[in-house]
């Protein structure tokens, strides 16, 4: 199985800051990389597939970059709502590693 | 529309077996796959292994493959996620989610509790 290995844990930030979560992978897993939404007490909700595509629904203020390796997600101006726990994910060949988590707190 | 429900929650005594289902509804089953994903309490997520709708191929978590099976019912449009010799460290919340194409997992469903207690 791939590791996921995701930074921050846990990230202090105030509404309307530049939030950036990084991801890195294992081994190269080209652009199979997710990013996801939980809040407590409820399934995680897709946000971005494929690095960079912006799942329908989901706000423009997130947006996903990255290949290979190294992956972020950015939230550009965080807003009440975004306050929750992110994780990455590859989904290459079948599989499905998660990151650890980044809980977005307010500061 | 398009959703996953999930079978209701289950104590369990260490060593047994349980057995979850995931009954989809609103899309074409056999066009995509199904993941089982559990979620201890506090913990993060852990990816438990997938099944084709359409043909039943599997690919399961190492750490899992010795004690998890998962299958599907085409004729229900159901997957079921089956565990055994079941610990204290099984106690999760088991999600099952839809894997569609080159998306990821788009589509949850609401989640079952499962909690091993003697």
């Amino acid at each position: 199985d791939i590791q996921m290995t995701q930074s921050p844990s846990t990230l202090s930030a105030s509404v309307g800051d530049r939030v950036t979560i990084t991801c890195r992978a294992g081994q190269s897993i080209g652009n199979w990389l997710a990013w996801y939404q939980q809040k407590t007490g409820k399934a995680p909700n897709l946000l971005i597939y494929k690095a960079s595509t912006l799942q329908s629904g989901v706000p423009s203020r997130f947006s996903g970059s990255g290949s290979g390796t190294e992956f972020t997600l950015t939230i550009s101006s965080l807003q009440p709502d975004d306050f929750a726990t992110y994780y990455c994910q590859e989904y290459s060949s079948y599989s499905g590693t998660f990151g650890q988590g980044t809980k977005v707190e307010i500061k | 529309q398009v959703q996953l429900v999930q079978s209701g929650a289950e104590v369990k005594k260490p060593g047994t077996s349980v057995k979850v289902s995931c009954k989809a509804s609103g899309y074409t089953f056999t066009g995509s796959g199904i993941s089982w994903v559990r979620q201890a309490p506090g913990q993060g997520l852990e990816w438990m292994g997938w099944i084709s709708a359409y043909n039943g191929n599997t690919n399961y978590a190492q750490k899992l493959q010795d004690r998890v099976t998962m299958t599907t019912d085409t004729s229900t449009s159901t997957a079921y996620m089956e565990l055994r010799s079941l610990r204290s460290d099984d106690t999760a919340v088991y999600y099952c989610a839809r894997k569609l194409g080159i998306l990821a997992f788009d589509i949850w469903g609401q989640g079952t509790v499962v909690t091993v207690s003697s």
